[in-house]
């Protein structure tokens, strides 16, 4: 199955500032989502980061919040914009390859 | 949105004993799967189901695609204490790659 490279795997940060995660596949792959897991909680879908055009957001989710990129098939970044406390949770990235959907190991990101 | 019904929320057993969980939809699945997760880290995918009636093993886990392809079980046998964990069913609907997740079931086996 696809390899996923996702960083950073863990952050404290400041109330007010933006994080960007980063996730590298190891082959080239069609379907990238971003999946957000709150403490204690399920994944939640955030959105589907397309190939060389704007990403598809879920319901509740807005791209001024997390505008993502995703400049070729292996690679995206997500980016968690004006952080609050709310916003503690864990950041996965999945992608869809030829051995179905695998997942990154995720950001743990604290707001403070 | 669309959810997967997930139960039990939590199991706390004896090593040896066998578990079962499962997972119930209002609509149907094109694919079912099954993900462990344990602390810091990602799903990890156990087993992956995609025709109504499959039914598949994968060493002590073994998982069947429900024949009305609205439900999903996942049983453990003679458990042991790394299985542990968090594990989530998925389900696909037709038309989308997207996957809704169950709420989990929290696992503890005491040894």
């Amino acid at each position: 199955s696809a390899v996923i490279s996702q960083k950073p795997s863990r952050d404290i940060c400041q109330r007010g500032t933006s994080l960007t995660i980063q996730c590298q596949v190891d082959s080239q792959v069609t379907m990238m989502f971003w999946y957000r897991q709150q403490p204690g909680q399920s994944l939640t879908l955030i959105a589907t980061a397309n190939q060389g055009s704007e990403a598809t957001y879920e319901s509740g989710f807005v791209i001024d919040k997390f505008p993502i990129s995703r400049p070729n098939l292996t690679f995206s970044t997500l980016t968690v914009s004006n952080m609050s406390p709310e916003d503690s949770s864990i950041y996965l990235c999945s992608v869809v390859g030829r051995d179905g959907y695998t997942f990154g190991s995720g950001t743990r990101l604290t707001v403070v | 949105g669309q959810q997967l019904n997930q139960s039990p929320q939590s199991m706390f057993i004896q090593e040896g004993e066998d578990v079962s969980m499962n997972c119930t939809s209002s609509s149907i699945f094109n694919t079912w799967l099954w993900y462990k997760q344990d602390p810091g880290e990602g799903p990890v995918l156990l087993i992956a189901l995609y025709k109504a009636g499959e039914l598949t093993s994968n060493g002590r886990l073994t998982a069947q695609f429900g024949i009305t392809r609205k439900d999903s079980f996942l049983n453990i046998s003679a458990s042991i204490p790394s299985d542990v964990g968090i594990y989530f069913c998925a389900g696909q609907e037709g038309g989308s790659e997207k996957l809704v997740f169950g709420k989990g079931t929290k696992l503890t086996v005491n040894p």
